[in-house]
């Protein structure tokens, strides 16, 4: 059985930083892309960050440009982000998924979600 | 990098058949057969509903299908049933080697 299970959400303060992981299991991870999306509570899906299978290739979007980094540990089966210079508005839940293909989006498992949030 | 655009809700009646528009650009969802749909029942993981504009992954009901013209996808559930109440969401790689989301669907089934 397929699963992700993000951890190292929690209560930052902004301008600080935070790790989170996301632990696959059932499946070869070093073979998939995976993708971390971000839900603000109460508003929608949102893309943030992509690396493909080998960890060579990275793809962010514009609002984490500099600031977030996606990497994985393919022996460890995986996934981190790290956050730093959080503002506010990075306030959200943070999923991990599996692309299903490449790494075009098609987001075919998920985590259950870990809640950052920055406040002072 | 713009959110593609869905109605913010929509409704119907057990057994009806709803659809559900995901509008995007001629860089995003007119570019690539690579749009994809999500239930999600908040609190929950998100669930893949539909990938390649009209692919239903192993375990997906029929009754739900998918189809694109031009720069605007679409998600048709038949049959409505109240367990189908849930947000729905549309996804689509870019040229800019990004993947944008729709804003989202609110689905109330009456």
């Amino acid at each position: 059985e397929v699963q992700l299970v993000e951890s190292g959400g929690g209560l930052v303060q902004p301008g600080g930083s935070l790790r989170l992981s996301c632990a696959a299991s059932g499946f070869t991870f070093s073979s998939y892309c995976m993708h971390w999306v971000r839900q603000v509570p109460g508003e929608g899906l949102v893309w943030v960050l992509a690396i493909n299978s080998d960890g060579t290739t990275t793809r962010y979007a514009d609002s984490v440009k500099g600031r977030f980094t996606i990497s994985r540990d393919n022996a460890k089966n995986t996934l981190y982000l790290q956050m730093n210079s959080l503002r506010a508005d990075d306030t959200a839940i943070y999923y991990c998924a599996r692309d299903r293909t490449g790494c075009y989006g098609l987001c075919d498992y998920w985590g259950q979600g870990s809640l950052v949030t920055v406040s002072s | 990098q713009s959110a593609l655009t869905q109605p913010a809700s929509v409704s119907g009646s057990p057994g009806q058949s709803i659809t559900i528009s995901c509008s995007g650009t001629s860089s995003d969802v007119g570019a690539y057969n690579s749009v994809s749909w999500y239930q999600h029942h908040p609190g929950k993981a998100p669930k893949l509903m539909i990938y390649d504009v009209s692919n239903r992954p192993s375990g997906v009901s029929n009754r739900f299908s998918g189809s694109k013209s031009g720069n605007t996808a679409s998600l048709t559930i038949s049959g409505l049933q109240a367990e189908d109440e849930a947000d729905y969401y549309c996804n689509s790689y870019s040229t800019s080697y990004t993947v944008i989301f729709g804003g989202g669907t609110k689905l109330t089934v009456l």
